[in-house]
């Protein structure tokens, strides 16, 4: 268990619907971090967000945006549902910019239909 | 921008021996960090190990160790001594850090080597 939680862990829904992700970085982490990971995209960095402050953007759609709260846990937003935004989402969290490692979480599948 | 090739999409080891995994990268950097992962059939991301661009000598942890190649931009996984429970997709993942501030970034992924290991 790497301390990371994520939630939910399976989400299903229908094309052109909303969905938010939600993720709980390890105590005393300031730094989370999305990736997708897709069949034909691999796993990519979406965002990356710094004591509640946007730090750094990936190849992430318009569609999407993410936000970090005061209490530091972190929401995914995913609207305008495609097929091809089915994916399993990860969150990964590291303790401040300076250490290198990332603590990934158990990830959150999407299926859209 | 950096780029990570994992050019072996499988790969099987029977258990007890030992399987070398390939990666290489490019970027224009000279700092930075590079990182195997494994993600076992749960999904779960786990870190396997770690390598810094300016340390010379091989991470090791446990049985597994890399070879770095930095001119080259090579960095190859070897497990000794392999065991059922190494059966996963393995991940080779790049991060650009700032030397001086120490400021890491984003991880950008290869695209995995599934390795089974057998009876």
């Amino acid at each position: 268990d790497s301390g990371v939680t994520q939630t939910p862990k399976h989400l299903i829904t229908a094309t052109g619907q909303r969905v938010t992700l939600r993720c709980s970085p390890r105590s005393g982490d300031l730094s989370v971090y999305w990736y997708q990971q897709s069949l034909d995209q691999g796993l990519q960095f979406l965002i990356q967000y710094y004591n509640g402050e946007e730090r750094a953007k990936g190849n992430i759609l318009e569609r999407f945006s993410a936000q970090q709260f005061p209490d530091l846990h972190s929401e995914l937003n995913l609207s305008s549902l495609e097929l091809g935004d089915s994916a399993l989402y990860f969150c990964a969290s590291s303790v401040d910019l300076q250490y290198n490692e990332q603590f990934f979480g158990p990830g959150t599948r999407l299926t859209v239909l | 921008a950096q780029t990570v090739t994992q050019s072996q999409p499988e790969m099987s080891v029977q258990e007890a021996e030992t399987v070398t995994l390939s990666c290489t990268y490019d970027t224009s950097e000279n700092n930075y960090y590079l990182f195997w992962y494994k993600q076992p059939p749960s999904r779960q991301m786990i870190l396997v190990i770690r390598q810094e661009a300016y340390k010379q000598q091989n991470a090791t942890e446990n049985r597994f160790s890399v070879n770095f190649q930095k001119a080259a931009k090579s960095f190859s996984l070897k497990i000794s001594d392999s065991q059922l429970g190494d059966t996963a997709m393995y991940f080779c993942a790049f991060m650009k850090t700032t030397r001086n501030t120490g400021t890491a970034s984003k991880l950008t992924f290869g695209t995995g080597t599934r390795l089974q290991v057998t009876l």
